[in-house]
């Protein structure tokens, strides 16, 4: 059984610019989340995908999108983005109609 | 508006000490509770988890939690601590459906040797 992984591991980018961040689910979930974490707080719900549609979402602004493929990898798109982005971003994969979520390792975005 | 309370931001306690780490939260409706750790170095993975019946769940080494209803609380408590259980750890509410996971802020818990 494959776990929740993440790419990059590490990225840099300056004020502005826009990130793609990629995410893999574990092997038969069908239901990912995004979650930001910044420095010294829990994770906050960004946004959840079931199915290749937004089931939902958290607090953030358009900027924040994402994208689940029918082989339910996903992605998280960030356009104009501010310092404030800085922050470990999680993906996390779960079953339909659970919320008992696995996690992956984090991509760790600097905002120049 | 939901949220989830963590007590404690940081602990010190040395080993073979009991732990308890207090969860308050605010969520409408039917919840599913959850503790997650993240050991240094490592990701988020699940402690323990309560969705229905015996508010006293046991999870992963040694581990467990009692739900209160009626003061909104999942509190964590592990009899006796090894310095191996130094981690962050975060509780967390979600809706029976499955959506919009709320995380407290963590706990850092260092055990001393």
């Amino acid at each position: 059984e494959t776990g929740v992984t993440q790419s990059p591991t590490h990225l840099i980018k300056t004020r502005g610019q826009q990130v793609t961040l990629r995410c893999s689910s574990q092997s038969g979930h069908n239901t990912v989340s995004w979650y930001q974490q910044a420095l010294g707080q829990g994770p906050q719900f960004i946004f959840q995908y079931y199915r290749e549609e937004e089931n939902g979402r958290g607090n953030f602004p358009p900027r924040f999108s994402g994208l689940q493929f029918p082989n339910y990898s996903s992605e998280l798109n960030v356009n104009a983005l501010e310092l404030d982005d800085s922050a470990l971003y999680l993906c996390a994969s779960s079953l339909e109609g659970t919320n008992e979520q696995f996690f992956g390792p984090g991509t760790r975005l600097t905002v120049l | 508006a939901q949220s989830v309370s963590q007590h404690n931001h940081h602990v010190i306690l040395s080993e073979a000490a009991s732990l308890e780490l207090g969860c308050n939260y605010s969520y409408g409706g039917t919840v599913n509770l959850f503790w997650y750790v993240q050991y240094p170095g490592q990701h988020l993975q699940l402690l323990l988890k309560y969705f229905s019946g015996d508010p006293l769940v046991k999870g992963i080494k040694g581990f467990e939690a009692e739900f209160i209803k009626s003061k909104f609380s999942f509190n964590l408590r592990k009899p006796s601590v090894q310095w191996s259980d130094t981690a962050e750890y975060f509780c967390a509410v979600g809706n029976t459906g499955g959506f919009k996971t709320i995380f407290g802020a963590g706990t850092r818990l260092f055990v001393k040797a």
